[in-house]
């Protein structure tokens, strides 16, 4: 059973490209968040996706966008990037939203020049 | 607003001594806590949670947390480190009226031979 797989595994863009970040969540999951990890923080939740729609929203600008597909896979998208968006970007799957355990991937880094 | 502390960036213990990881929260609601470990190049991994009911939680390989309302603190536990026990652990909480997760600044648990 495949957990949840994210890609790519590096990234590198420059200031003001856009960037997508693909997720599948693990097996019989329906619910995906992301997260942003910067060097030496905690992972901040950018947001939450539950039924093709965003369920909760972090403290993160409108630059983020996601979507989440009929099969619950999931993308993060960022607009006009800047360096301070360089930094691991980690989705996490679980059960359902009122399911308290998730599950997270190993990650996307991406590095902003 | 939610908030989680982890006061202590590294905490170093010597195998089979016990061991504390502390974590204080904030949540208007009810809390919901948890917390994670990080290994080196992998993706962070569930180790327990507290939802309601009995305040002393078990978890994954040994581990314990104890939850303390008056306090606002839930410290993971074990009773005898292993050196395999080294690595970055995340507390976090969600409060109750939201799906969102914060995260601590994690600390570094290091297990000297």
């Amino acid at each position: 059973d495949a957990g949840v797989t994210q890609s790519p595994t590096h990234l590198i863009k420059t200031r003001g490209q856009q960037v997508t970040l693909r997720c599948s969540p693990k097996s019989g999951h329906d619910t995906v968040s992301w997260y942003q990890q910067a060097l030496g923080q905690g992972p901040q939740f950018i947001f939450q996706y539950y039924e093709e729609e965003e369920r909760q929203r972090g403290n993160f600008p409108d630059r983020f966008s996601g979507h989440q597909f009929p099969n619950y896979s999931s993308e993060l998208n960022v607009n006009a990037l800047l360096l301070g968006d360089s930094a691991l970007y980690l989705c996490a799957s679980s059960l359902s939203p009122d399911t308290y355990e998730q599950y997270f991937g190993p990650g996307t880094r991406l590095t902003v020049t | 607003a939610q908030s989680v502390a982890q006061p202590e960036d590294q905490v170093n213990v010597a195998e089979g001594n016990p061991l504390t990881v502390k974590c204080t929260y904030s949540v208007s609601g009810n809390p919901y806590l948890f917390w994670y470990v990080q290994y080196p190049n992998r993706g962070l991994q569930f180790l327990l949670k507290y939802i309601t009911g009995d305040n002393l939680v078990k978890g994954s390989y040994g581990f314990e947390a104890e939850f303390n309302k008056s306090q606002t603190s839930f410290h993971l536990k074990k009773p005898s480190a292993l050196v395999s026990d080294s690595a970055l652990y995340f507390c976090a909480v969600r409060d109750s009226g939201t799906y969102k997760y914060i995260f601590g600044t994690g600390t570094r648990l290091k297990v000297l031979a």
